[in-house]
């Protein structure tokens, strides 16, 4: 079956351009993260949703960043005005609401500022 | 100090060998605890996930958990060199944390 997909897998953009990264869940998973992999550290947790309930934004490292998720399903994440140290892999993974510590991850976008 | 340490290797070790890999907490409120293994340019998939304090077994992998210590292991037995990937600890008590990883090779 398929699995959480993202794209694009590779971004790469000038400092100060905006950006946008897409999120398709396993269908059917009402619940869906965003999470931020950068070289040695561990996974920092970004934004959640959980159905039509208001997410969780509280990983959010500045205002720059934003997501949405639109019917339930697709979501995008979005940086405003990139900085270098926004370079880092963003993870997006699903899960059921009932198993939300069993997280199913996509392969990440690669998103490298220059 | 970070609520999740792991130490990032690199670790090398030849085929048949046995990992031990590692994690150490300081949130007593972690009560769930996942290993996770991502291949290079994939994201992270479950491998292992224990609830309570001892040992879990699957196949060649056997996860411990000390939470009098606030210690978890991973051991992989007959190390593969298909099991080479960054492997990611995590527990879960009001909020989830994930360990920074540790990169293994198996070399053939």
């Amino acid at each position: 079956g398929a699995g959480v997909s993202q794209s694009p897998s590779n971004k790469v953009t000038e400092k100060g351009k905006d950006v946008e990264l897409r999120c398709d869940p396993i269908s059917g998973h009402t619940a869906l993260y965003w999470y931020r992999q950068s070289l040695g550290q561990g996974l920092e947790f970004l934004i959640y949703f959980q159905g039509n309930s208001a997410p969780d934004k509280s990983g959010l490292p500045s205002d720059r960043f934003s997501a949405e998720r639109t019917g339930g399903s697709v979501s995008t994440l979005t940086i405003q005005r990139t900085q270098q140290e926004d370079s880092a892999v963003y993870l997006c993974a699903s899960s059921l609401v009932v198993f939300r510590d069993i997280k199913y991850f996509g392969p990440g976008t690669r998103l490298t500022v220059l | 100090q970070k609520e999740v340490e792991q130490d990032p290797g690199p670790l090398s070790v030849p085929e048949g060998a046995i990992v031990s890999l590692n994690c150490t907490y300081s949130n007593s409120a972690f009560q769930y605890f996942m290993w996770y293994r991502q291949y290079s340019r994939k994201g992270p998939e479950l491998l292992m996930y224990t609830y309570s304090s001892g040992n879990k077994e699957d196949g060649r992998f056997t996860a411990q958990v000390d939470k009098s210590s606030k210690y978890i292991s991973l051991f992989i037995r007959d190390s593969q060199p298909s099991d080479s990937a960054t492997y990611l600890c995590a527990m879960k008590g009001n909020d989830m944390r994930f360990g920074a990883g540790t990169r293994l090779t198996v070399k053939p």
